[in-house]
């Protein structure tokens, strides 16, 4: 079946360190990749996603590659921030009528001053 | 543009009774999902309606379990009776369309419940 696999977490840094979050994914078919994100408080909010293998999706100084040969999806920023401070979740999707999203388990990650 | 709504936002019951949550979509989305997300793990689907007919229900504890999304538009989940491991949040997304596999989901902000 189709699942995501995220990193362990939580993952504490301190502000302006280099973030990564490894997610790989496991799917039949050619699925989208996105990353979520869920501040404290706040509902889950699409951050980037990417549709097709090569694809880079970014925002908010956030990047992530769809990787098909290594079937991964990491989530990269340079200089994190502590208003970065929340949980993330990688998720997949396939084409066709059932397009719900299949969730990693999230990761939270904290940022220090 | 107003978001996805969601009531009550927590809700505290005891084993074996019910409880509904209701769910408003963003306004001309045609699809409408219900996660839940048990803690420490990823949201899980429930259900997806794509306007008043149900896509995908597999997930669905049937036996307790019950979504309605009558006028194609808000939704209603209901649980009957409840167990203490549907302790969790439920969440309630919508797309325009759905089908593609790659549009966005907006999410609502979840009903905590808490079952005793």
């Amino acid at each position: 079946g189709n699942s995501v696999t995220q990193m362990e977490g939580p993952v504490t840094l301190s502000e302006e360190a280099f973030l990564t979050i490894n997610c790989t994914y496991t799917a039949t078919g050619y699925p989208s990749l996105f990353w979520y994100v869920q501040y404290p408080g706040e509902g889950l909010q699409l951050l980037l996603k990417a549709t097709k293998a090569d694809d880079k999706g970014s925002n908010k100084g956030f990047e992530a590659t769809y990787r098909k040969e290594t079937t991964s999806f990491h989530l990269e920023k340079g200089s994190v921030q502590v208003s970065d401070s929340a949980v993330y979740f990688c998720a997949l999707s396939l084409p066709g009528a059932n397009s719900k999203l299949t969730f990693g388990k999230g990761i939270t990650l904290s940022v220090r001053p | 543009e107003a978001g996805v709504a969601q009531s009550p936002r927590y809700k505290i019951i005891e084993k074996r009774q019910s409880v509904a949550f209701w769910c408003n979509p963003i306004s001309g989305h045609a699809t409408l999902y219900w996660y839940q997300q048990i803690l420490g793990q990823g949201p899980k689907l429930l259900i997806q309606f794509q306007n008043n007919g149900v896509v995908d229900d597999s997930q669905l504890p049937k036996d307790r379990f019950s979504a309605e999304r009558l006028k194609g538009v808000d939704s209603t989940l209901k649980i009957q009776p409840a167990k203490l491991e549907d302790s969790a949040v439920y969440l309630c997304a919508s797309s325009f369309l759905g089908g593609l596999g790659q549009e966005t989901q907006y999410f609502g902000p979840g009903t905590r419940l808490l079952v005793l």
